[in-house]
């Protein structure tokens, strides 16, 4: 079974722009959330999404957005995009929504704005 | 209250040796503690997990001790072999979703 794939594997931006990033989860799964990674805020959450509908939300900006499909393939969003946005963007997938649910992470999207 | 605190930053260990990393978290409502291994250029992938109600989980090397009345656990892996080394988060989620709440990461390095 293919894992949690994600496009594209590096990014190069620069301020003011907006960037679109993709996952697509496990077959089979249904649940999808996004973490961002860096090295001096560790592993932030940034949202979840379950049968297309957003079930929990971190605490960042508005500038931060995504959505799901019918397919369970997932987007994220970061508009008018800052130099502090920078960081690797983790998908991670598990089969249903909830706690103890195993959740497989992709191997992420590098974002460097410059 | 949503903090999951993680120590140490970095180990050393030798080939052989035990290493023990530590984590304390602070929200009651966790119900759910999994550690993460991550490889350089790699996504986290779950190592071994532990609910609540266990005081100790055991999976080939890698245990998993639990004090819930110190909000407190810690992974120890045995026989540590240069194979090990990588950056290793704790985390917790609870409340009934999947959100997980990591702890700062620690980078192991194994020495031949």
């Amino acid at each position: 079974k293919a894992g949690v794939t994600q496009t594209p594997r590096y990014l190069i931006k620069t301020r003011g722009q907006q960037v679109t990033l993709s996952c697509s989860p496990i077959s089979g799964h249904r649940s999808v959330s996004w973490y961002q990674q860096t090295p001096g805020q560790g592993l932030q959450f940034l949202f979840e999404y379950f049968s297309e509908t957003q079930r929990n939300k971190g605490n960042f900006p508005g500038r931060f957005s995504g959505r799901q499909f019918s397919n369970s393939r997932s987007e994220m969003n970061v508009s008018t995009l800052e130099l502090g946005d920078s960081a690797l963007y983790l998908c991670a997938s598990s089969f249903t929504q909830g706690t103890g649910e195993t959740q497989y992470f992709g191997p992420g999207t590098r974002l460097l704005v410059l | 209250q949503q903090q999951v605190k993680q120590s140490p930053q970095s180990l050393i260990v030798q080939k052989g040796g035990i290493s023990i990393i530590n984590c304390a978290y602070e929200n009651t409502a966790f119900d759910y503690f999994p550690w993460y291994q991550q490889f350089p250029g790699k996504g986290p992938a779950l190592l071994i997990a532990i609910r609540p109600d266990v005081s100790e989980k055991k999976e080939g090397r890698f245990t998993i001790s639990f004090n819930k009345s110190a909000k407190q656990f810690s992974l120890h892996i045995m026989d540590s072999q240069p194979g090990d080394s990588a950056t290793y988060f704790c985390a917790a989620s609870g409340t009934g979703g999947s959100r997980l709440t990591f702890g700062e990461g620690t980078q192991l390095t194994v020495n031949p």
